[in-house]
């Protein structure tokens, strides 16, 4: 199993603009989870999906961010104007639900972030 | 609701000593319990879980933690503290809503 994909690995763009953060959960995972991670604010939880519906957004700080899910296989988090306070690492997790309790999540290596 | 306190933002122990991480919880419904840990530069990853059956459960390099339904606590430890342990670990507890809820962490350090 290659656990969860997380593309790109470290992202350096320059303020105003379009930064897509991208995930490949978990083969058979039904959740899937974008954090966010800061020295400053710690871990964050943006939004969280169920198979495949947004269940949860309300930690998307504000409008610049968007996540979608697609498909089962695959997940995107926008920001758009990015900024420079947007600079964190983006971790990206999934888990399986049994007897509808989710389980332990599985996260990706994270994208490391960086808005000049 | 949930939540999770971590006793401690920063620990500190000698290479052999015991490590002790602090763990206290709050669940309207019967928890499931997590440990993770967090190397640097690296995504979080599990050291041991609690669903049901046995409260004490032993995790991966050597880490156990013991729910304690009366106390509502779930610390974390190892009798023997090791360099490569340095990390920072977070509890997490879930209910019935398909997340986790973390604590703040706890960053560990191992002196020589």
């Amino acid at each position: 199993d290659a656990g969860v994909i997380q593309s790109p690995r470290h992202e350096v763009t320059e303020m105003g603009q379009e930064v897509t953060l991208r995930c490949k959960p978990i083969s058979g995972h039904d959740y899937l989870f974008w954090y966010r991670q800061t020295m400053m604010r710690g871990l964050e939880l943006l939004i969280y999906f169920n198979n495949n519906v947004p269940i949860d957004d309300s930690g998307m700080p504000e409008d610049r961010f968007s996540a979608k899910m697609p498909n089962a296989s695959f997940s995107t988090l926008k920001i758009q104007p990015s900024e420079p306070r947007d600079s964190a690492v983006y971790f990206c997790a999934s888990s399986a639900t049994y007897r509808e309790i989710s389980y332990e999540q599985y996260f990706g290596p994270g994208t490391r972030l960086t808005v000049t | 609701a949930q939540s999770v306190t971590q006793l401690g933002s920063h620990v500190s122990v000698s290479e052999g000593a015991l490590v002790l991480l602090r763990c206290n919880y709050s669940s309207s419904v019967p928890p499931y319990l997590f440990w993770y840990v967090q190397y640097p530069n690296q995504g979080l990853q599990l050291l041991l879980k609690y669903t049901t059956g046995a409260t004490l459960v032993k995790g991966i390099n050597g880490f156990e933690a013991e729910f304690k339904k009366s106390e509502t606590s779930f610390h974390l430890t190892k009798p023997s503290a090791h360099m490569s342990d340095a990390a920072e670990y977070f509890c997490a507890v879930s209910g019935n809503t398909g997340k986790l809820i973390f604590g703040q962490g706890t960053t560990l350090q191992v002196k020589p």
